[in-house]
């Protein structure tokens, strides 16, 4: 089974900090995944990737499958950033995808 | 179609009544797969379904659950007898194996509230 590991649980952040979460997983994936959770509960997928790094608009995702571990980065933070992050890790296995969730980094940006 | 959507957004209900979500997955995904998020914690699985077979259920999915995805295409996950222990987010998901490649798509979840 799949442990992932987030971290900080808790990130308070100044507008126009960098951010950075962290996420590591115990066994070889498929792909993985970031998620953002809003204060009302639902949730938007951010990214997803196996390799490399992906960017969009001020987010980064970055993974390094041998050290299995993934960065999501937050480049001038804004109070509107502020949400609970999950990183989910997905694994092809005999016909099914199995997602493995982590418990979650809540940020706060204050202005 | 843009994405998974889930139906309703939120939901209130007294003890005891029961309740039923719904789950429309992007059109073509064969993979669908419910999750339960209480919290302060990372979603856990309840059940999957390829097409309309349901082929893997958790410990978590009590008799009190079911689900179903007739035709392969929406699915519902009904909760009877509701318990204060089920408010929870319930989260859907669909996939669908690209050459070797999965794609897995989240929608924005039901919020569950058993008063």
């Amino acid at each position: 089974k799949n442990e992932v590991e987030q971290s900080p649980q808790n990130l308070t952040a100044q507008e126009g900090e960098f951010i950075t979460i962290n996420c590591s997983y115990s066994v070889g994936i498929s792909a993985l995944h970031w998620l953002q959770q809003h204060p009302g509960g639902g949730i938007v997928s951010l990214f997803m990737l196996s390799s490399g790094k992906k960017k969009h608009g001020r987010l980064i995702a970055t993974i390094n499958i041998q050290e299995k571990h993934s960065s999501l980065h937050i480049t001038a933070s804004h109070p509107r950033d502020s949400a609970v992050y999950i990183c989910a890790v997905g694994v092809d296995g005999a016909g099914s995808y199995q997602l493995t969730f982590g418990k979650g980094t809540k940020l706060s940006v204050i202005p | 179609d843009t994405g998974v959507s889930q139906n309703p957004r939120h939901k209130i209900t007294k003890r005891g009544q029961n309740v039923t979500f719904r789950c429309d997955p992007i059109s073509e995904h064969n993979r669908l797969y419910w999750y339960r998020q209480t919290l302060g914690q990372g979603p856990e699985f309840l059940t999957y379904f390829q097409n309309e077979a349901q082929l893997e259920k958790s410990r978590l999915l009590s008799d009190r659950f079911s689900a179903e995805r007739p035709k392969g295409s929406f699915s519902t996950l009904e909760i009877q007898r509701t318990e204060q222990g089920d408010s929870a987010m319930y989260l859907c998901a669909s996939s669908q194996p690209i050459r070797g490649f999965t794609e897995a798509f989240f929608g924005q979840g039901t919020r569950l509230t058993v008063v």
